[in-house]
């Protein structure tokens, strides 16, 4: 069964840091991952789908990296703002014919203008 | 363009009684999702529909849950019996068509059974 761990639960930066989020996942037979962004009382919003033959996905001041072998995804932010404060959550979905994501139970980030 | 919307997007109830939640997708989306978020944990699949029929409820946790997508567009996620740990926001996502494209989330129904 698959299990996804996000590591730290919680994070506190001030602005203008780097900051790496990291995900883990116990089965290496995924078909993607993806990270997602979410806002208090809001619902999901995609940052990065990497397929699973993919290393990496940039968009922006956002990199997200994939190692399958090792089950492990990693969320980079460049220059953090305020603005990036949220809970961020990273998803992956199956091979065998699955069409569901199982989601970490996300880290929440907190900039410090 | 619209995107994904959730009607009601807080519904209290009371123990026992019966709820219906909606999803409208975005159009054209053939792929509907239904999830289920606990404070502080990560959405839960319940149901997957590619078109109208369920493709995926392997994550219904029982019976009192069920849900149905007549014509391929809105969807209607309901809940029996209500118990008070059916208490969470319930998200429905679409994508186009199910298979590797991004999923576009609503904002979610937070559902409150007393």
């Amino acid at each position: 069964k698959q299990e996804v761990t996000q590591i730290p639960a919680a994070l506190s930066v001030p602005e203008g840091e780097n900051l790496v989020l990291n995900c883990s996942f116990t089965d290496s037979a995924i078909y993607n991952l993806q990270w997602f962004r979410q806002d208090p009382g809001k619902g999901l919003t995609s940052l990065l789908l990497i397929q699973s033959s993919q290393r990496e996905q940039t968009s922006g001041r956002l990199n997200a990296s994939l190692d399958k072998s090792s089950g492990r995804s990693t969320l980079y932010i460049a220059a953090s703002q305020p603005g990036d404060s949220a809970t961020y959550l990273c998803a992956v979905k199956g091979t065998s014919g699955t069409y569901k994501y199982i989601f970490g139970t996300g880290t929440r980030l907190k900039v410090l203008a | 363009g619209a995107g994904v919307s959730q009607t009601p997007s807080n519904k209290v109830t009371e123990k026992g009684k019966y709820v219906e939640l909606r999803c409208d997708p975005i159009s054209g989306h053939t792929a509907l999702y239904w999830y289920r978020q606990s404070l502080g944990q990560g959405p839960e699949f319940l149901i997957y529909f590619q078109g109208t029929g369920a493709a995926d409820d392997s994550g219904l946790p029982n019976d009192r849950f069920f849900a149905v997508r007549p014509e391929g567009s809105v969807s209607t996620l309901k809940i029996q019996r209500t118990e008070r740990g059916d208490s969470a926001v319930y998200l429905c996502a679409s994508s186009p068509s199910g298979s590797v494209e991004t999923q576009y989330f609503g904002p979610g129904t937070r559902l409150l059974v007393l």
